[in-house]
């Protein structure tokens, strides 16, 4: 069964940073398309970031220069480095798989709090 | 950027009722749209790909329609376990994927 799990949220000071990880399994996760999604308290689905199978990348414009996807398919890992943290990241952040152009496969979610 | 917006932001209904629920894009985007549910404090469900493709192991209760910026989503037959609140998102553009703002179903 495929299955994805992220780990590394936290309680982070504005202008911090944090590195969420993703792990994969019962997939060949080198096959995808990898994405983070995340979702403030309260609010809606607000896609991250995207990480294509040959290392390509991007980024929503609110994190852009800020946040960095990455990959290792040896460690079927998904990564996301955030680096000034501001308030309004404030989220549950998702680990989602890519597939027919749909988001298929959702970890359990990682929640980051940016606070003083 | 696409918009999305979808309609109506909250809905009440009754277990047995059909319900419509509309995603608008603001510009073209062919077949490139999903549909989700979300259960609070879950993470969200694929249940639509390709604007009528069904997910597998989805209900065929669920059903979607439409091309290029007008979407539906259907439910047949509302049960207990379809309150939850649903997005529509596009991935015409897989540079910037966009999410509707979603659609609360209450239990009237």
């Amino acid at each position: 069964e495929a299955q994805l799990v992220e780990s590394g949220g936290g309680l982070v000071q504005p202008g911090g940073s944090l590195r969420l990880s993703c792990i994969a399994s019962g997939f060949t996760f080198s096959s995808y398309w990898m994405h983070w999604v995340r979702q403030a308290p309260g609010k809606g689905l607000v896609w991250v970031s995207r990480c294509v199978s040959d290392g390509t990348t991007s980024y929503a414009d609110s994190v852009k220069g800020r946040f960095t996807i990455s990959r290792d398919d040896a460690k079927n890992t998904l990564y996301l480095q955030m680096n000034g943290l501001r308030a309004d990241d404030t989220a549950v952040y998702y680990c989602v798989r890519g597939y027919r152009r749909s988001f298929d496969i959702w970890g359990q979610g990682t929640m980051v709090t940016v606070s003083s | 950027d696409i918009q999305m917006t979808q309609s109506p932001s909250s809905l009440s209904a009754s277990v047995g009722d059909i319900v419509t629920i509309t995603c608008r894009a603001s510009q073209s985007i062919s077949s490139y749209l999903n549909w989700y549910q979300q259960k609070p404090g879950k993470a969200p469900k694929l249940l639509i790909y390709g604007a009528s493709s069904l997910q597998s192991g989805v209900p065929s209760r669920f059903s979607g329609s439409g091309f290029g910026t007008d979407f539906i989503l259907t439910i047949s037959s509302l049960q207990p376990e379809d309150f939850a609140t649903y997005y529509c998102q596009q991935s015409y553009s897989t540079l910037l994927y966009t999410f509707g703002q979603g659609t609360k179903l209450e239990i009237k």
